[in-house]
């Protein structure tokens, strides 16, 4: 079956415009993660639904930041007014792992991204 | 979870073993010790995880030291494909599962 998705890939936005960025996990994955990545560095969580219940969201930088998860499949991050420091990588990740359980099996598999440039 | 310690950089001829050491002291009992890796351009992707056992998939093997306090990962057969940043990551049980990136070792596999 096909992985985890993201569109678009590259999006350049002027400040103060909203984005929205989409993910399509592995079908079936209850567990969806956002990350952060900036140049140089290690991504950074951002939020985490299970299902369609968002768990976590304490890495969201700022309130411009809303993740969505209606149906529980289908995931949309929202940046609202882009700031210069938005500019980053932004990956999904999945997983089958119901949060609370064993770290036995927590193996996330990762979209490719989606590269933000805010200008 | 668990702070980790990697070195920033190795460089690895192609077709030698590659063995990139990841150090873990603070880490408890019911914590795996995770491997991912990011080619460029990249997302990450899973390579391997234990717990106190050594581990081996078709990738790579994970070494992890009696006390637990550090691991290598190691892959047998280093090709040009594998350079990419490496990053170790422990892991417990009971929370949502969001993994926390150090810095990762750039690992570049030179001809």
């Amino acid at each position: 079956g096909a992985g985890v998705s993201q569109s678009p890939r590259y999006k350049v936005a002027k400040r103060g415009q909203d984005v929205a960025l989409r993910c399509d996990p592995i079908s079936g994955h209850v567990s969806l993660f956002w990350y952060q990545q900036a140049l140089g560095q290690g991504p950074e969580f951002l939020t985490y639904f299970q299902n369609e219940a968002q768990l976590d969201k304490s890495g969201l930088p700022s309130d411009r930041f809303f993740a969505e998860r209606p149906e529980g499949s289908v995931s949309t991050l929202k940046i609202q007014r882009t700031q210069q420091e938005d500019s980053a990588v932004y990956l999904c990740a999945s997983s089958s792992r119901l949060a609370g359980g064993s770290a036995k099996n927590n193996e996330q598999f990762f979209g490719p991204g989606t590269r933000l440039t805010v200008l | 979870d668990a702070k980790t310690t990697q070195p920033t950089s190795m460089d690895c001829a192609e077709g030698r073993a590659a063995n990139l050491p990841c150090n873990h002291s603070t880490i408890s009992g019911n914590e795996y010790v995770y491997w991912y890796r990011q080619i460029h351009s990249q997302g990450p992707q899973y390579i391997i995880h234990g717990l106190k056992n050594n581990e081996t998939n078709e990738m790579a093997s994970l070494i992890i030291t009696e006390d637990r306090k550090s691991s290598t990962l190691i892959l047998p057969h280093a090709t040009l494909r594998d350079t990419a940043v490496y990053y170790c990551i422990v892991h417990g049980s009971g929370n949502t599962g969001k993994l926390i990136f150090g810095q990762g070792t750039t690992l570049q596999v030179k001809p």
